[in-house]
């Protein structure tokens, strides 16, 4: 398995625009994540979804942020309109079930809101 | 709620000197735990993990972490470091009944020559 795969990589957007951040998990893991990394928070949990059904999202910040799970193996994360405060790098996570299912991170979003 | 503490931001040491890395926890329930790497412009990978039996658990790279109950702290450990040892270190939790997995804010290890 090629892992936990994001895409871009890199995005930078002007403030307004609205931002699509894609994931695609592990074959077979049920638990996907969506973290926000800054300097300042660390890493926060935005959301998780357990077999494509969101669980928890108190971590996602303002009703700007939006994120759906259509299927087991594609996530996205949407920023609708975008703030210079989203700036930031944005990872995805895939885990088994079960407390010990340890999560398998991409390598992250670095988005840029200018 | 679950919350962990990394009370050291960053941590400077010379190469082949001990270290420990600090993380606290606090949770209404019982968690699992764990160690993670970020190298710079990657994610994460884990280091180890506890889950129940044994409190010292070994991971890779020659790291190991301490699970102390009473003092809900799940120290990180590694007798005598490399420079390729820089990075940032994450604690994590997972608690039993929600399978929610909640960092720390992170430890900064700076290897020096």
């Amino acid at each position: 398995d090629a892992g936990v795969i994001q895409s871009p990589r890199h995005e930078v957007t002007e403030m307004g625009q609205e931002v699509t951040l894609r994931c695609k998990p592990i074959s077979g893991h049920d638990y996907l994540f969506w973290y926000r990394q800054t300097m300042m928070r660390g890493l926060e949990l935005l959301i998780y979804f357990n077999n494509n059904v969101p669980i928890d999202d108190s971590g996602m910040p303002e009703d700007r942020f939006s994120a759906k799970m259509p299927n087991a193996s594609f996530s996205t994360l949407k920023i609708q309109p975008s703030e210079p405060r989203d700036s930031a790098v944005y990872f995805c996570a895939s885990s088994l079930p079960g407390g010990g299912g340890k999560a398998f991170f991409g390598q992250g979003t670095r988005l840029t809101v200018v | 709620a679950q919350s962990v503490t990394q009370l050291d931001s960053q941590v400077p040491v010379f190469e082949e000197a001990p270290v420990e890395l600090r993380c606290n926890y606090s949770s209404s329930v019982s968690v699992y735990l764990f160690w993670y790497v970020q190298y710079p412009n990657q994610g994460l990978q884990l280091l180890l993990k506890y889950l129940s039996g044994s409190t010292l658990v070994k991971g890779i790279n020659g790291f190991e972490a301490e699970f102390n109950k009473s003092q809900t702290s799940f120290h990180l450990r590694k007798p005598s470091v490399h420079i390729s040892d820089t990075a940032e270190y994450f604690c994590a939790v997972r608690p039993y009944n929600t399978d929610k997995l909640i960092f720390g804010t992170g430890t900064r290890l700076q290897v020096f020559p």
